[in-house]
């Protein structure tokens, strides 16, 4: 099982605004990163250290936290968006990474 | 630009070894840690092992320690997983990754398929 908990799927509506979570202990200590994985494709990092955007990613995607919640927020969802999506932080001891379940979003 | 590629994966059996290997280009390669990660047919993501750049520090999940051990030749951009007593429940594409502990993988290779059965 995971320490890191994300609800398995996610839709919305094409061009409005989705919020997926990532909930663990850790995440009080230690920031989250966030990938977007498609089918047959290497995940792609989309926010690293809670809201920094790598270059070449969209600014519709942000990140944020508070308390044991880690949140990647798609406002304005295309529907090149749909994807997996997956958080990742240390574990709580600190010593190891940690990723989430994952989250398959789906844009209507 | 950044290039990793991995190469090495295939069909072994519960027992087996094998030698997973990423082929490193356009950064520095020394003076980053890399990773390994994996990912079971329709599941999610798993972190495997992290290796620092100079390669004098290593650490493993608790699934493959002691089975898996990272390495890496800076001479030659390469990092390395290799892999001992191969289970069923070790099937997965293996991903190598530029980055280290802190979780953050600004690139990743496209991945190679272990698949160990009988």
């Amino acid at each position: 099982s995971s320490e890191l908990t994300q609800d398995p799927t996610v839709s919305v509506a094409l061009g409005q605004t989705v919020r997926i979570t990532c909930q663990g202990d850790s995440l009080r200590s230690y920031s989250a990163s966030w990938y977007q994985q498609k089918p047959g494709q290497a995940p792609v990092n989309v926010i690293y250290d809670k809201n920094n955007r790598p270059s070449g990613i969209p600014d519709r995607f942000s990140g944020s936290n508070s308390g044991n919640t880690a949140s990647l927020t798609i406002t304005g969802a295309q529907a090149e968006d749909e994807a997996d999506y997956y958080c990742n932080s240390r574990d709580s001891s600190g010593d190891h990474v940690v990723f989430g379940g994952g989250t398959k979003l789906t844009v209507l | 630009e950044v290039h990793l590629l991995e190469s090495g994966g295939g069909l072994v059996q519960p027992g087996g070894s094998l030698r997973l290997s990423c082929a490193a280009s356009g950064f520095t390669f020394n003076s980053y840690a890399m990773s390994w990660v994996r990912q079971a047919p329709g599941q999610g993501l798993e972190w495997v092992s992290v290796i620092s750049g100079s390669g004098g520090s290593t650490d493993y999940a608790d699934s493959v320690k002691g089975r898996f051990t990272i390495s890496r030749d800076n001479s030659k951009n390469t990092l390395f997983l290799q892999m001992k007593s191969l289970r069923a429940e070790d099937t997965a594409v293996f991903y190598c990754a530029k980055g280290g502990i802190g979780g953050v993988y600004d690139y990743w290779g496209q991945g190679t398929l272990v698949t160990v059965s009988s």
